[in-house]
């Protein structure tokens, strides 16, 4: 089955850096790559997905590439603020014929990151 | 409603009792899973429903663990016999579900059932 490792598992940055977020992934039918965001007593929550057909994908401060060749995509957060501080999961699925399984997801154990004022 | 909404937050049973963990959907969702997550750990695929049909549970731990969602809404996850290594966050997620577009990878989670078993 599929194995997604996550790394760093905690990391620190000053207000105002970009914090990075790598993950790997082992089944090269994944095709589906979602992060999430996990406040303390919540759920995750959906921040950014990528899909295999596409390299890279920007949603302001946020942007998640994926390299296919070396089964591994990444999450930038830039210009970090303090609400930043969270909990972060990435995670990938296969959407199969007809969409089946979709949400099967296999997450990465997560990373805690800590902006500082 | 206006979000995956999962019942109780919080329960804690002792070892061999039965518990029931209920899962309100996103009206209109048409797929439904269920998650375990430990203490320091990503969220781990349970099962799950397209409709009332469960489509996918390779990842019930044993035959202890068993859900349904007779009529493709509200889901229950029981857990019979509870052990100590039960213990954990369970969660809910729904999405629109559907053969087509994008809809169907897209999950929204709820705030989970911790469970506690002494």
């Amino acid at each position: 089955g599929e194995n997604v490792e996550q790394h760093p598992s905690t990391l620190s940055v000053q207000e105002g850096d970009s914090a990075v977020i790598k993950c790997t992934y082992s089944d090269s039918a994944s095709n589906y790559f979602p992060w999430y965001k996990q406040e303390l007593g919540k759920g995750p929550q959906l921040i950014i997905d990528i899909r295999s057909n596409v390299g890279e994908k920007k949603d302001q401060r946020i942007a998640v590439t994926l390299n296919k060749t070396a089964k591994h995509f990444s999450l930038h957060i830039t210009e970090t603020q303090p609400e930043d501080s969270a909990v972060y999961f990435c995670a990938a699925s296969t959407s199969g014929f007809l969409n089946t399984n979709a949400g099967k997801s296999t997450f990465g154990d997560g990373t805690t990151l800590t902006v500082k004022p | 409603g206006a979000g995956v909404s999962q019942s109780p937050r919080y329960k804690v049973t002792k070892r061999g009792q039965d518990v029931a963990l209920r899962c309100d959907p996103i009206s209109g969702h048409v797929s439904l899973y269920w998650y375990r997550q430990a203490l320091g750990q990503g969220p781990e695929f349970l099962t799950y429903f397209n409709y009332e049909a469960q489509q996918d549970k390779s990842g019930l731990p044993n035959d202890r663990f068993s859900a349904e969602r007779p009529e493709g809404s509200i889901s229950t996850l029981t857990i019979q016999r509870t052990e100590q290594r039960d213990s954990a966050m369970y969660r809910c997620a729904s999405s629109l579900g559907g053969r087509y577009g994008s809809g169907a990878n897209v999950l929204t989670f709820g705030a989970g059932s911790r469970l506690t078993v002494l």
